[in-house]
């Protein structure tokens, strides 16, 4: 699996625009970028996941730079309750890691009053 | 109604005891993760099974034995308890096919604690 990096923290005001940038310069052809968050004490939760097209749903949008070596994840509006470990994950399509998550450290998004 | 539920949610008990803990999703996925985050929070996969067959089986102790009945229920028994299996343990689950819909789906955590 391609190995990403992503800042270990970033604070945001209430109500501006969370970017959460990740690099992932290994990235092969047949991986996705996945997004998950933990919030504090409970499981996992997904938030978005793309090929190579930017991607937006209604938790948040996804923008994958042309060469895939890196993406942003971006929440338009914080809300206090987005304080949260953000995970960057990549994943292959084939062999025996189909479908493994490896966490990696994340990226602990702070929203502040 | 709980998309993945595991029991118990807490579990204290001695070394060297015999426990289990169980994972039931009402989703219809295919697939189905045990995943341990140990004290510094580090989360990491210990196996998955598609189909009620094993897929994934990481570095993971003998200790450790998941059993999956059916595609909807994945357990994992863990024999001869030690201190450093204190962790919390996450259930998740998922379609295992195509990848572009491998969102895995995940449990509130079982905290368990070796004494």
């Amino acid at each position: 699996d391609a190995k990403t990096t992503q800042p270990p923290s970033m604070d945001c005001a209430e109500g501006r625009a969370a970017n959460l940038p990740c690099n992932h310069s290994t990235i092969s052809g047949n991986e996705y970028v996945y997004w998950y968050r933990q919030i504090h004490s409970q499981g996992p939760q997904y938030i978005i996941h793309g090929l190579k097209n930017n991607e937006t749903n209604e938790m948040a949008s996804l923008i994958i730079t042309e060469d895939r070596k890196s993406s942003t994840l971006i929440l338009p509006h914080a809300t206090l309750r987005d304080t949260a470990v953000y995970y960057c994950i990549v994943i292959t399509a084939g062999g025996t890691s189909y479908g493994k998550l490896t966490f990696g450290q994340g990226t602990i998004l702070t929203v502040h009053p | 109604d709980t998309a993945v539920s595991q029991t118990p949610k807490y579990l204290v008990t001695q070394m060297g005891n015999d426990k289990s803990i169980k994972c039931e999703q009402n989703l219809g996925h295919d697939t189905m993760y045990w995943y341990k985050q140990d004290s510094k929070k580090f989360l990491k996969i210990m196996f998955s099974y598609n189909n009620k067959e094993l897929i994934i089986n990481e570095t993971v102790p003998n200790r450790f034995s998941p059993k999956s009945p059916d595609k909807a229920h994945l357990n994992l028994h863990i024999n001869s308890l030690e201190l450093g299996d204190s962790a919390v343990y996450f259930c998740a689950s998922s379609y295992g096919q195509p990848l572009a819909k491998n969102i895995q789906y995940f449990g509130a955590g079982t905290r368990l604690s070796v004494l």
